[in-house]
């Protein structure tokens, strides 16, 4: 799987947009990219998953620019329920020795 | 309806005790994984199953043995438990093998004492 880097943590209030940038300059030609998030004393959660350009489902926005080498999560008008560990992960969605190893993710923290 | 399930949710043990998690998906996925996530949040895969046929093992200790009796079911046995097994212990499911879109269960909190 590709290398992936994101902040490892972020704070926010309430009814703001939270963008989450993650860099993975060796993502190969059939990689995609899957956003998760896991809210403390739970499994991670699938939320998004993209190629390129941009996708959007009720939850949240993904951003890829041409390059794919970044993609931007983006959670509009945050609550406190948002809180929680937000992780990227690049692979190709159906290639063997696709080992899944999320890395520390980006800790959003939702303030009032 | 919960799609993935374990049990226990919580389990205090002592040193050198043998343990067993279960898992269960009603999704009709065929790929099961047991997944373990430590104090810094780091998840780490450890097993994966396909259609009951290990396809994963990473350099995890013998001490850790997992089971699958039908495709719906992952379990994972420990032996001679250790201070180090302390973590919570995820297991997932996918539809497909390697699939990068994967659904955990609640996660089993293990403290060894």
């Amino acid at each position: 799987l590709a290398k992936t880097t994101q902040p490892i943590s972020m704070d926010s209030y309430e009814g703001q947009e939270v963008n989450i940038t993650c860099s993975h300059n060796n993502i190969a030609t059939n990689d995609y990219i899957t956003w998760y998030q896991q809210f403390p004393s739970q499994g991670p959660r699938f939320i998004i998953q993209g190629y390129k350009t941009k996708v959007t489902n009720e939850v949240a926005s993904l951003f890829i620019p041409a390059d794919r080498k970044s993609s931007t999560l983006s959670l509009p008008r945050v609550s406190l329920s948002d809180t929680a560990v937000y992780y990227c992960l690049v692979g190709d969605r159906g290639a063997a020795g696709n080992k899944l190893t999320f890395g520390g993710g980006t800790r959003v923290l939702v303030k009032p | 309806d919960t799609a993935v399930s374990q049990t226990p949710k919580y389990l205090v043990t002592q040193m050198g005790n043998d343990k067993s998690i279960k898992c269960e998906q009603n999704l009709g996925h065929d790929t099961m994984y047991w997944y373990k996530q430590d104090s810094k949040k780091f998840l780490k895969i450890m097993f994966s199953y396909n259609n009951k046929e290990l396809i994963i093992n990473e350099t995890v200790p013998n001490r850790f043995s997992p089971k699958s009796p039908d495709k719906a079911h992952l379990n994972l046995h420990i032996n001679s438990l250790e201070l180090g097994d302390s973590a919570v212990y995820f297991c997932a499911s996918s539809q497909v093998v390697w699939a990068v879109t994967q659904y955990f269960g609640p996660g089993t909190r293990l403290l060894v004492l």
